[in-house]
């Protein structure tokens, strides 16, 4: 059983515009809701994190949007980069313990 | 500051063949986290610890897989007898402590192929 769904897939966008990336979980004891940044070759590392008694969360050009009713929450770039090119994974835990991963977005920001 | 250093890099077995992976966690990070990441996937939880204890195993496939760590450190994560679906990307992470804030981080994996 898929613990956490993300979608798209796969995503383009083209320089300077917003990539959304979306997920939604079941289980409502989760209590962390981290995104990670995937380039190839390397290990996930961490980009932002939120908690569900949070609705928006803000770190420069990345923001977490979370929908505790309807139990999902989303990524967004904005002004994306050449450089952002890479897969996204949202994830979620209970108390630091059991994180379960989305199935990733591979970005592709064209310039 | 050192990351996560884990060897080897890569591996390539002959399936019912053993394997073995190390990790080194960030000095003073009292958990460690193993992660299969297969590819085109999320990685998925194999086994966390605290200190030298398991916390979680719950995914871990222990018919096959078996994981140490016995001196609250390194760590190392063993497959015997390695099947052909066992090929992917082994992740360890480590963070300071396992609470709710606590940061992940990952080292740049093994990546195993069983033919």
């Amino acid at each position: 059983q898929q613990q956490v769904k993300q979608s798209p897939q796969s995503l383009i966008v083209q320089k300077g515009g917003i990539s959304i990336i979306n997920c939604a979980y079941e289980n409502t004891a989760f209590d962390y809701f981290p995104w990670y940044q995937q380039f190839p070759g390397k290990g996930p590392a961490l980009l932002i994190a939120i908690r569900p008694d949070v609705s928006e969360k803000k770190e420069g050009r990345f923001t977490i949007s979370f929908n505790k009713s309807a139990k999902q929450f989303s990524l967004h770039i904005m002004d994306s980069q050449p450089g952002d090119s890479a897969t996204y994974f949202c994830a979620a835990s209970k108390g630091g313990n059991q994180f379960y991963f989305g199935t990733g977005t591979s970005l592709t920001v064209i310039p | 500051e050192a990351g996560v250093a884990q060897s080897p890099r890569y591996k390539i077995i002959e399936k019912r063949q053993s394997v073995a992976f190390w990790c080194n966690p960030i000095s003073g990070h009292a958990t460690l986290y193993w992660y299969q990441q297969i590819l085109g996937q999320g990685p998925k939880l194999l086994i966390q610890f605290q200190n030298n204890g398991v916390v979680d195993d719950s995914q871990l496939p222990k018919d096959r897989f078996s994981a140490e760590r016995l001196k609250g450190v390194d760590s190392t994560l063993k497959i015997q007898p390695a099947k052909l679906e066992d090929s992917a990307v082994y992740l360890c992470a480590s963070s300071l402590v396992a609470r709710r804030k606590e940061t992940q981080y990952f080292g740049p994996g093994t990546r195993l192929l069983v033919l």
